[in-house]
């Protein structure tokens, strides 16, 4: 079955940087796009942006847009997303998730999630 | 970007009965919305795409509806599991953007 694992949780001070992980399988890796959506401590869901692992072109949500990037390593079937600069307001659950593409680009499945942490 | 706006932000409703979420767009986005089901602690899970589509495994009493700005989410029986906050999501324009979220609680 399709399945998204991602990497765990960690505890980062301001200004740190962090990469999470998202192994995939059970698919075509390089058919579908990977989106990252954040969710902070009892709030909603963030879309932040997404990568199309064929050709690796990636959209960015415009307040991301110079503290991300996002990546994919095809030959372990894995996507990355690194955010530099991080604030205490980017503690939150980073959830990865595959994207359908074509006619109806939605998100399914998603990984577990992983907490990130930035407290001084 | 588009706004997604989501009414009511809490939903009480005793099981059995149906429960009407609705999400609305700042601008037309054809029927390009999905709706996920989380719970606390878990990943979002995906319900309805395309405005109406089911997804795989999710019961018939699972149903949405819309087109341009105004979608719904219908859950005609609720069951004891379907208490859960539920996001709509538009995958029409850039960036994708979430409504904020129904909570569908007891009552």
């Amino acid at each position: 079955q399709v399945q998204l694992v991602q990497s765990g949780g960690e505890v980062k001070k301001p200004g740190a940087s962090v990469k999470v992980s998202c192994k995939t399988s059970g698919y075509t890796f390089r058919h579908y796009g990977i989106s990252w959506v954040r969710q902070a401590p009892g709030k909603g869901l963030e879309w932040m942006g997404w990568i199309y692992v064929y050709n690796e072109g990636t959209r960015y949500k415009g307040s991301f847009e110079d503290r991300v990037t996002m990546t994919v390593d095809r030959s372990t079937a894995t996507a990355y997303m690194e955010l530099t600069n991080l604030r205490l307001d980017d503690t939150a659950v980073y959830f990865c998730a595959r994207v359908q593409t074509g006619t109806n680009e939605f998100l399914d499945p998603w990984g577990q999630g992983t907490l990130i942490t930035v407290s001084s | 970007e588009v706004v997604m706006t989501q009414s009511p932000a809490t939903l009480s409703v005793s099981p059995g009965e149906r429960a009407t979420l609705s999400c609305r767009a700042s601008q037309s986005i054809n029927t390009n919305v999905a709706w996920y089901q989380q719970k606390p602690g878990q990943a979002p899970r995906l319900l309805i795409y395309g405005s109406s589509t089911r997804s795989n495994d999710i019961p018939v009493r699972f149903s949405g509806s819309g087109s341009g700005t105004e979608f719904t989410l219908t859950i005609s029986s609720l069951q004891s599991e379907d208490f859960a906050v539920y996001y709509c999501y538009q995958y029409n324009d850039w960036p994708r953007t979430f409504g904020q979220g129904t909570k569908v609680e007891i009552k």
